[in-house]
């Protein structure tokens, strides 16, 4: 079954860095493109940014650019998604989804989501 | 960047059709996608390239798109379609998903 795994729950400081990984199961990362995708409470869902899987090219939000760092392990086939220097409006449940294929096709697969609460 | 608007909230009894709208500066000009999303789960497309369902997804489920609106269009609504609707097109100009602000849809 063809599914992605996020890593757990965080909370962290504001100020400090937070890691989330994005794991495939029953398939590989290789030809994927990986979103990432931010929502707050109560808030639409936000782009953070994107990486492709099989050359690792990558273009992050204006918004997150100076914060975020977007990688693969194609090893392990899983994606990560860094965002530094936390702040509390970073709270948000932060998602990756993939796409087989160019960046801009329909995200037909999701990983189930990770809370990162960030306290000051 | 570009901006998709959608109404906050649709109630429908059972049974009806359920009609949400994503606006958008001709939007007809771009292939829109909807995904579907019950609280506390992530989100589930449900709608591609304006009209096309996934596997699994009922035929209940339909879209359209032309001018400045795209539709989702959800028929013989069921309490399990109480959920956030959200449109999403791809903005070229930044070169990532654009996401409407989601309407909620509630089965009376």
């Amino acid at each position: 079954q063809k599914q992605l795994v996020q890593s757990g729950p965080e909370v962290k400081k504001s100020g400090t860095s937070v890691k989330v990984s994005c794991k495939a199961s029953g398939f590989t990362l290789a030809s994927s493109a990986v979103q990432w995708v931010r929502q707050a409470r109560g808030q639409r869902l936000e782009s953070i940014g994107w990486i492709v899987v099989g050359t690792g090219n990558t273009h992050y939000a204006q918004k997150f650019q100076e914060r975020v760092t977007i990688t693969r392990d194609m090893s392990t086939s899983t994606a990560y998604m860094e965002l530094s220097s936390l702040r509390s409006d970073d709270t948000a449940i932060y998602y990756c989804a993939e796409t087989v294929g160019a960046t801009n096709r329909p995200l037909d697969n999701w990983g189930q989501g990770t809370l990162i609460t960030v306290s000051s | 960047s570009y901006v998709l608007t959608q109404p906050p909230s649709v109630s429908v009894a059972p049974g009806k059709t359920a009609t949400i709208t994503c606006g958008g500066n001709n939007i007809g000009d771009k292939s829109v996608h909807w995904f579907q999303q019950r609280p506390g789960q992530a989100p589930v497309l449900v709608i591609f390239y304006d009209r096309d369902r996934p596997s699994g997804i009922p035929e209940r489920f339909s879209g359209s798109n032309s001018g400045i609106t795209a539709t989702l269009t959800i028929s013989r609504v069921e309490a399990g379609d109480e959920a956030d609707y959200y449109c999403q097109v791809w903005d070229t100009g930044s070169d990532h998903p654009v996401f409407g602000g989601g309407t909620k849809l509630t089965v009376l």
